[in-house]
């Protein structure tokens, strides 16, 4: 079992629409949370980062649920420019970052 | 815009050659990390440091090795590249602290024929 996991996609939504998505992740002692987002053949980008209270940074919000192990992203109004992959973080102590594999989101006019 | 920079941005090379994959920051961080990713699928550590002189293998097994003599530079050294080695390598630093902000330059996307 992967220790991120997340649904591939794509998500095709229309301009406006509010698109979510969620990720789990195996180890309970994981102990920093992120979404990063890589456009196509670039590096990934910190989006936010995910604290136990939720937050929200403009039209994106995250949650992160440790009794379930999963972590969310909400996109509210979506804009073409979102298009892109989204990528689940996960971290431990010392160690380095774990990524997801991604969720694809394509935003159609 | 994160200052961390990688060279080539492309490679072709032949089998059975050495090659060396640069990466340099200027931002003073002390961990940097190597990450390798091909097409459509997730990142994968394959080194990392958390400063001079400290490098460690990350959790995805590769024939590379890599250096940390100064702060800001952390080269990627293949002694003999496959074709099986062709894919995007990514590097990336960031300050000591609890939530571990990574910045990540623009790769090099190597092709080994």
């Amino acid at each position: 079992r992967k220790e991120v996991e997340q649904d591939p996609g794509p998500f095709n939504v229309p301009e406006g629409a509010t698109v979510a998505f969620n990720c789990t992740y195996s180890n309970s002692a994981s102990q920093s949370f992120f979404w990063y987002r890589q456009d196509c053949r670039k590096e990934p980008k910190l989006l936010m980062s995910v604290y136990s209270s939720g937050n929200e940074d403009g039209r994106f919000t995250a949650q992160l649920n440790r009794a379930s192990q999963y972590i969310s992203l909400l996109i509210r109004d979506s804009k073409l420019s979102d298009s892109a992959t989204y990528l689940c973080v996960v971290t431990r102590g010392r160690r380095a970052l774990t990524f997801g594999s991604g969720t694809r989101l394509q935003v159609q006019p | 815009e994160a200052d961390i920079y990688q060279t080539p941005r492309y490679l072709v090379i032949g089998t059975g050659k050495k090659i060396t994959l640069e990466c340099s920051q200027t931002m003073g961080h002390d961990k940097m990390y190597w990450y390798q990713q091909d097409p459509g699928m997730e990142l994968h550590l394959i080194h990392y440091s958390y400063g001079v002189n400290s490098t460690e293998k990350g959790d995805l097994s590769s024939e590379s090795t890599v250096s940390r003599i100064r702060t800001e530079h952390f080269p990627l050294t293949l002694e003999s590249a496959r074709p099986s080695h062709t894919s995007q390598y990514l590097c990336a630093s960031s300050v000591a602290g609890d939530y571990d902000t990574q910045y990540f330059g623009p790769g090099t996307r190597l092709t080994v024929l």
